[in-house]
């Protein structure tokens, strides 16, 4: 059984700072890894997509990469900004499981100003 | 372009009834999956449809039930609704490339309240 952690669950910053968000799988066979915003209530916003045959995205100022041999991923955060606070979901695929998408519980982030 | 589209985005429900939630898909994309988040917990799979059926189910039971048409539209049914079932209902599509889906777009969700 897949199983998803996220570490920190939860992390409050002053503004401008640099932010590093962790997340491993128990089974290190991800084939697609995707990164997620979620805004209370509300659904979920695609921050970052790591294709298979990739390591590393970058957009703006984020940027994720992901180790296959230890099925494990990091979300950088540069130069924080209030507008950034959301719980942050990561979220992977087993290619052979025609693409359910395993989640973790997310890292809540708080940025003050 | 629209993403995907959810509907309807509140509902509230007595304890035995039944519910249809409805998603249209992000235009291009052939295959919608659908989660169910509680409170503080990250997304849970129920299934996947494809070509207008089921190809992956997650560990929901029977009274969990869907319907994929032509146009990729789906549905989710859940019928006897208990208290648990309240929670937010994501949809997401996708399209369907080799060996799996590939990146997934997210509608805004269903709140299902169960009173």
């Amino acid at each position: 059984k897949q199983e998803v952690t996220q570490i920190p669950a939860a992390l409050s910053v002053p503004e401008g700072e640099n932010l590093v968000l962790n997340c491993s799988f128990t089974d290190s066979a991800i084939y697609n890894l995707q990164w997620f915003r979620q805004d209370p209530g509300k659904g979920l916003t695609s921050l970052l997509l790591i294709q298979s045959s990739q390591r590393e995205q970058t957009s703006g100022r984020l940027n994720a990469s992901l180790d296959k041999s230890s099925g494990r991923s990091t979300l950088y955060i540069a130069a924080s900004q209030p507008g950034d606070s959301a719980t942050y979901l990561c979220a992977g695929d087993r290619g052979s499981t025609l693409g359910r998408l395993y989640f973790g519980r997310g890292t809540q982030l708080t940025v003050w100003p | 372009d629209a993403g995907v589209t959810q509907s309807p985005t509140h509902l509230i429900k007595t304890r035995g009834q039944q519910v249809t939630l409805r998603c249209s898909p992000k235009s291009g994309h052939d295959t919608v999956s659908w989660y169910q988040q509680a409170l503080g917990q990250g997304p849970q799979f129920i299934f996947q449809y494809y070509e207008e059926e089921e190809r992956q189910r997650g560990n929901f039971p029977d009274r969990f039930s869907g319907h994929q048409f032509p146009n990729y539209s789906s549905e989710l049914n859940v019928n006897a609704l208990l208290l648990g079932d309240s929670a937010l209902y994501l949809c997401a599509s996708s399209w369907t490339v080799g060996r799996g889906a590939q990146g997934y777009t997210f509608g805004s969700g269903t709140r299902l309240t169960v009173v």
